[in-house]
């Protein structure tokens, strides 16, 4: 079956604009994740949505960060006011359990 | 708090020589440790999860344990495919991962 997807799959903008990154995760699973990575790094936590809520939001940066997921399924990534050291790679991930948890290649950000 | 240290860095085998990669993790309330691989460019992609110490789980040439401290992930006879970087995340007890920075293994032909 298809595994996650997320688009686009690169993203340039410049300093100030609103970015909104999407992630499609597999069919039936009901945990979403959303993950940024920077070069040479692990993924870093933002943010856990179990069904449509956020269950864990602890790892968003600061309030220019927003996820939400309306209908339990696809999720938007909303980053307002972007700033260069947003750039990175933001990863989805979704589980239908804690056995283990499966990403999507990724969107490369970009803030000029 | 929370930490997760891999190591090497780095690692560089000749095709057939076995290793073992370490993670080192202080994570409260441990319900679990996830070990991923990286391929440049890609998302994490699942390997094993392991929930107790002294558990092992195996796939192909790898091999995961876990100890209440560490978690070594065991190549055995590697191939220039198992080139990528491998990610371990402790999972604490608020189902939080924390992804250590990686071992990045070259296997050279």
């Amino acid at each position: 079956g298809a595994g996650v997807s997320q688009t686009p799959s690169n993203k340039v903008t410049e300093k100030g604009k609103y970015v909104e990154l999407r992630c499609d995760p597999i069919s039936g699973h009901t945990a979403l994740y959303w993950y940024r990575q920077s070069l040479g790094q692990g993924p870093e936590f933002l943010i856990y949505f179990q069904g449509t809520g956020a269950a864990d939001d602890s790892g968003l940066p600061n309030d220019r960060f927003f996820a939400v997921r309306p209908e339990g399924s696809v999720s938007t990534l909303k980053i307002q006011r972007t700033e260069r050291g947003d750039s990175a790679v933001y990863l989805c991930a979704s589980s239908a359990n804690r056995e283990g948890l499966f990403f999507g290649p990724g969107t490369r950000l970009t803030v000029l | 708090e929370d930490q997760v240290t891999q190591s090497p860095e780095a690692l560089r085998l000749q095709e057939g020589e076995s290793s073992s990669l370490n993670c080192s993790y202080t994570v409260s309330g441990l319900r679990g440790l996830f070990w991923y691989r990286q391929d440049p460019g890609k998302g994490p992609e699942f390997l094993f999860t392991l929930y107790s110490a002294g558990e092992e789980k195996e796939k192909e040439r790898l091999k995961a344990t876990l100890t209440k401290k560490e978690s070594f992930l065991h190549i055995t006879a590697p191939k220039p495919e198992d080139s990528a970087t491998y990610l371990c995340a402790p999972c604490d007890g608020a189902n939080n991962l924390f992804f250590g920075t990686g071992t990045r293994l070259t296997v050279i032909p």
